[in-house]
């Protein structure tokens, strides 16, 4: 089974300072890695995916994240947060399986940006 | 290019009444979801449409939950009777088509729903 651990339910940055989300995940074939971004009241939207190209991601809005498998980690990157970077992030991977495409969600890190 | 459409965009319930959402995805993806999210958690997968057929329903609560894709394109979800602890925003996503788990997922806004 597959899963992803989102360490920190939340993280305080301030402006200009680096964000750094971090995410592991537990899957027994190689992983495809996704960060989604959900701002109030809205649905989510893609920042970046891993789909065994280049481990070095980069994504929407100045964000990367690196796929590392000897840690079996997708932490995710920005080197200068704004105020508008406040929102939830989620971290998530997903596996072909023999009935579909499943996306299997972590729990999330809510973000606030201090001016 | 239009998005995931879905409504209502809130609902407000009595328990063990009925409520149904609808969900419009993009035009020519094949592969439509239906997530529920529950405050202060991910999104979890409740059921999953390649066409009009269900490919997933494993996590669906099949005594009150339904859904159907007729035609292949529109959704419906349906909670019959609703309980208290179904209050949860209800997304719904879809993808061109099932091209072994790198296909990205695209949301609509969701329908947030609260059961009094």
């Amino acid at each position: 089974a597959q899963s992803v651990t989102q360490l920190g339910s939340h993280v305080s940055v301030s402006e200009g300072a680096l964000v750094l989300l971090r995410c592991n995940y537990s899957s027994s074939v190689p992983p495809y890695l996704f960060w989604y971004v959900q701002y109030p009241n809205q649905g989510l939207q893609l920042l970046l995916k891993y789909t065994s190209a280049a481990t070095l991601v980069k994504g929407i809005n100045g964000f990367e994240a690196e796929f590392k498998k000897s840690e079996t980690s997708f932490h995710l990157t920005k080197p200068s947060a704004h105020m508008s970077d406040a929102a939830e992030y989620f971290c998530a991977v997903s596996r072909r399986l023999a009935a579909g495409n499943k996306l299997t969600f972590g729990g999330g890190t809510r973000v606030l940006v201090k001016p | 290019e239009a998005g995931v459409a879905q409504s209502p965009r809130y609902k407000i319930i009595e328990k063990r009444q009925s409520v149904a959402f609808w969900c419009n995805p993009i035009s020519g993806h094949a592969t439509l979801y239906w997530y529920q999210q529950i405050l202060g958690q991910g999104p979890k997968l409740l059921i999953q449409f390649q066409n009009n057929g269900v490919v997933d329903d494993s996590q669906l609560p099949k005594d009150r939950f339904s859904a159907e894709r007729l035609k292949g394109v529109d959704s419906t979800l349906k909670i019959q009777p609703a309980k208290l602890e179904d209050s949860a925003v209800y997304l719904c996503a879809s993808s061109l088509s099932l091209a072994g788990g790198r296909e990205t997922q695209y949301f609509g806004p969701g329908t947030r729903l609260l059961v009094l």
